[in-house]
């Protein structure tokens, strides 16, 4: 089936240092979204992209619908920017609005 | 205030019992979604819905009821829970496109 593949599964950063998360797709994909899931269980939205890129502080992300794939890039990584990353596609042979998740990157920063 | 409110927030049943998890969303969104989250698994859809009284099935329903009596509230039923059932369940509504998640309701079936 349809299925929503990231890398890396787990990643460690020190501080103030950069890295990028990735999602590959195995059908055409609509859209993509961004979560961020902290200690506490919270999941926060981070990126919708239907194309291109967006920014917000030192987090940007990329869809590429053609090559299948999107990624997201954090700046000067923070302890604050612990968590599990989420993306999410809706596929396009799915149903509007309807998300298939991958199973997740778990970042820790570390001083 | 949050926008997408669970209850209960942890829920202990046995095997056989008969679970109501209850989600309610201010924001306005015509969608709502019920998610189980399981190690390894990321989460997977189980129901979800377009409106009140609308009801589309997601990717693991089995065993899982769901309805949707207004455009606020939309609640999920477990009628014979099962050890298998044992998750971490997430709410979750939309306008169009991004989706906006509850703080989770973590059920345990002894």
């Amino acid at each position: 089936g349809d299925q929503v593949e990231q890398s890396p599964s787990a990643l460690s950063l020190h501080e103030g240092t950069s890295s990028a998360l990735r999602c590959n797709f195995t059908t055409t994909t609509r859209s993509v979204q961004w979560f961020r899931q902290n200690s506490r269980g919270s999941l926060i939205n981070l990126f919708y992209l239907a194309s291109g890129t967006k920014e917000n502080g030192r987090l940007k992300s990329a869809f590429d619908s053609k090559e299948l794939y999107s990624t997201l890039h954090i700046r000067d990584a923070q302890l604050e920017d612990s968590g599990t990353y989420f993306c999410a596609a809706e596929m396009l042979s799915g149903s509007f609005n309807k998300l298939t998740f991958g199973a997740g990157t778990r970042l820790a920063v570390c001083p | 205030e949050a926008a997408v409110t669970q209850s209960p927030r942890n829920k202990v049943t046995v095997t056989g019992g008969n679970v109501t998890l209850s989600c309610r969303q201010t924001n306005s969104h015509n969608y709502m979604y019920w998610y189980r989250q399981d190690t390894g698994h990321g989460l997977r859809l189980i129901h979800y819905s377009y409106g009140a009284g609308n009801l589309q099935i997601g990717d693991v329903p089995d065993g899982y009821k769901a309805t949707r009596t207004t455009q606020e509230d939309f609640f999920l039923l477990l009628e014979l829970a099962s050890p298998s059932q044992t998750s971490l369940y997430f709410c979750a509504s939309s306008h169009f496109y991004e989706q906006y998640f509850g703080p989770g309701t973590r059920l345990t079936v002894l």
